[in-house]
């Protein structure tokens, strides 16, 4: 099956620096992709929409300067948590899905890149 | 609304056991697709099984199965003869033709899998 790729698995940063977090589709071209941000024991929060060769699209209450997106090529979307916080430690995860016209095909989910911010 | 309702936060299931896991989803779309994803501790997010909305038979996978009430917007996931392997969150998914890539998750059910 096709395969999203997500790295790094985890990280852990100074609080105020800011950390790259890439994801990639491997074996098919995702004109969009999804970022997911979840804390422990809940569900998937979608953040905000990636789009290439476009600005992204972020859900209310997600800071545009705080994550910034950049879906540069039609297999790369980068999420870049900018001057990171405590507040900020959580599990980032990001999907995609081979281009389809209907609702059949399934999401592919990254690996999931865990922050903390110390 | 939400789009996808999971109402069972927790669940415990006798090891070799069948339980069910239910999921109720609101569109006004006649072209979806539901979708159950495991999330085990290590966080990555595994497919299961996927029904379509016009399917008229119930989708399975394995020992998994998926009892689809369209009337009653139900999609509620049968996992039969459980594993220790099995105990991991499970959520419930749904894609609308309509809006097309989106995918809206439920809350989850962390199953756990007793001996």
């Amino acid at each position: 099956g096709a395969v999203v790729s997500q790295h790094p698995s985890w990280v852990i940063c100074k609080s105020g620096t800011s950390v790259k977090i890439e994801c990639r589709s491997l074996d098919f071209q995702a004109t969009t992709m999804f970022w997911y941000r979840q804390f422990p024991k809940q569900s998937l929060m979608l953040m905000a929409t990636s789009n290439e060769g476009s600005k992204a699209t972020y859900e209310q209450g997600v800071e545009k300067d705080k994550f910034l997106i950049n879906h540069a090529s039609l297999t790369l979307s980068t999420l870049t948590v900018t001057s990171a916080h405590p507040e900020d430690s959580s599990f980032y995860i990001c999907s995609a899905s081979p281009p389809s016209r209907d609702a059949n095909t399934e999401a592919f989910f990254g690996q999931g890149t865990r922050l903390t911010v110390v | 609304a939400q789009k996808i309702t999971q109402t069972q936060p927790g669940m415990f299931v006798q090891e070799k056991e069948a339980v069910t896991l239910d999921c109720t989803y609101d569109t006004s779309d006649q072209s979806y697709g539901l979708f159950w994803y495991k999330q085990p501790s290590s966080g990555e997010m595994i497919f299961l099984i996927y029904q379509g909305s016009y399917d008229e038979q119930n989708a399975t996978e394995g020992r998994y199965s998926l009892n689809f009430q369209k009337a009653r917007k139900s999609a509620n996931l049968v996992i039969s003869a459980s594993q220790l392997g099995d105990s991991a969150m499970y959520f419930c998914a749904m894609r609308e033709g309509r809006t097309g890539n989106q995918f809206y998750f439920g809350t989850g059910t962390s199953l756990t899998v007793i001996p």
